[in-house]
């Protein structure tokens, strides 16, 4: 199947630095990848949509500024948080998907990376 | 706007007794529903979609549109299938997911 992976898997930076994460398409082409958020025991939370070669879709509620995403090629995207805080502490996934495979689509997603800002 | 409802955060069965984890949804249109397992330390993984209509490792369920619902099932649960389970609405194919709060499931031997 086709594989997503993310680096770092853990990183821990101090508040007002900024930190990047990279998620990457192993064995296909992503046309679209997607950046979720998870709390704690909570839900997944989609942050925005990342078409390669556009500009990304935030949703409702998240700071397209501070979370600033790079689609700029078919097998990786990137989320570089700016000015981090404590307060976005969480847990990062992303998830990718292709037009390439038979039938319907299907988002595999990455083991996501844990962000913790001191 | 859609929305996805899992009414129950936590769900423990024994081992060989049917489980049915609960789904709910809110949408307009006809969504494709889906649900999703993340075993422990491991990545979310799709474990079946409604329009596919098949029963992967036990497991079923079925849209019902009158009922807005998506319940997983299996008729004997295995310790092995302890896990988080999400189940998730996309309005078209491959386009954004929209996930319930998760259940956890135990399966007690």
């Amino acid at each position: 199947g086709a594989v997503v992976s993310q680096h770092p898997s853990r990183v821990i930076c101090k508040s007002g630095t900024s930190v990047k994460i990279e998620c990457r398409s192993l064995d296909f082409q992503a046309t679209t990848m997607f950046w979720y958020r998870q709390f704690p025991k909570q839900s997944l939370m989609l942050m925005a949509t990342s078409n390669e070669g556009s500009k990304a879709t935030y949703e409702q509620g998240v700071e397209k500024d501070k979370f600033l995403i790079n689609h700029a090629s078919l097998t990786l995207s990137t989320l570089t948080v700016t000015s981090a805080h404590p307060e976005d502490s969480s847990f990062y996934i992303c998830s990718a998907t292709s037009p390439a495979t038979s039938g319907p689509y299907e988002q595999y997603f990455g083991p996501g990376t844990r962000l913790t800002v001191t | 706007a859609q929305r996805v409802t899992q009414p129950e955060k936590l769900l423990s069965v024994f081992k060989g007794a049917p489980v049915e984890l609960k789904c709910n949804y809110s949408y307009s249109g006809s969504p494709e529903l889906f649900w999703y397992v993340q075993y422990s330390r491991q990545r979310l993984q799709l474990l079946l979609r409604h329009i596919s209509r098949e029963s992967i490792k036990g497991f079923t369920a079925d849209l019902n549109k009158g009922e807005t619902s998506f319940h997983l099932k299996k008729p004997f649960a295995q310790e092995e299938d302890s896990a988080m389970y999400y189940c998730a609405l996309s309005a078209t194919s491959g386009s954004r997911l929209t996930f319930g709060e998760g259940t956890q499931l135990t399966v007690n031997p």
